[in-house]
């Protein structure tokens, strides 16, 4: 498809283990995010990625919390020695410049459990 | 931190009644968009507002952007139950991210 993919759509884990969390963006996308969404609230950003260029970590709650794309396109979100409060739906957006004015495509995110 | 509150957080409406829903913040924001998201799926996007006062219509949607650019408002006339969902307004400030309201919950009721 020419959208946005994350997988696994759903992952349940136990406290204290490691997660990683994919994000396939649009072909040719620049830009792309993660960000968190608590259950029915707004999005909490967590990282942007523009190209070549550095991330923008700010939003990352913990250091348990990593990411990394490879070749420009897909991304892993890591979250080490999950928590109970890390439970959320992650959601990874691109668009074709990190000008704000440009259209995000989000995926569906990863609902991710931790008991 | 949270930069927009959205008000009201839930709404539960008849079909064909109208509403509008707030965006506010102290901050003031280069642009500002507003999503719909719909149960299992990522949020899509309905509009971008740039200029202060702007006014845009997609059919039965109204979107305004305040004079200052801190605030918006969306207005759905007419409601129908194809506009259940959460609404949510984002805020660029020119730092390449977009900040999240706290959503509004629709519920139109046929």
């Amino acid at each position: 498809g020419a959208g946005v993919s994350q997988s696994p759509s759903n992952k349940v884990t136990e406290k204290g283990k490691d997660v990683e969390l994919r994000c396939d963006p649009i072909s040719g996308h620049t830009a792309l995010y993660w960000y968190r969404q608590s259950l029915g609230q707004g999005l909490e950003f967590l990282i942007y990625f523009q190209g070549n260029s550095a991330p923008d970590k700010s939003g990352l709650p913990s250091d348990r919390f990593s990411a990394e794309r490879t070749g420009g396109s897909v991304s892993t979100l890591t979250i080490q020695r999950t928590q109970q409060e890390d439970s959320a739906v992650y959601l990874c957006a691109s668009s074709a410049s990190g000008l704000g004015t440009y259209e995000q495509y989000f995926g569906p995110g990863t609902r991710l459990t931790v008991t | 931190t949270q930069l927009l509150e959205q008000s009201p957080q839930f709404l539960s409406i008849q079909e064909g009644e109208n509403l509008t829903v707030y965006c506010n913040s102290s901050s003031v924001f280069s642009s500002l968009q507003w999503y719909r998201q719909e149960p299992g799926e990522g949020p899509v996007l309905l509009v971008t507002v740039v200029t202060g006062g702007e006014v845009k219509k997609l059919k039965r949607l109204t979107f305004q952007f305040g004079d200052a650019r801190k605030d918006s408002s969306l207005h759905i006339t007419a409601a129908q139950p194809g506009d259940t969902g959460l609404y949510l307004c984002a805020g660029e400030t020119g730092a390449n991210n977009l900040f999240f309201g706290t959503g509004t919950r629709l519920t139109v009721i046929p």
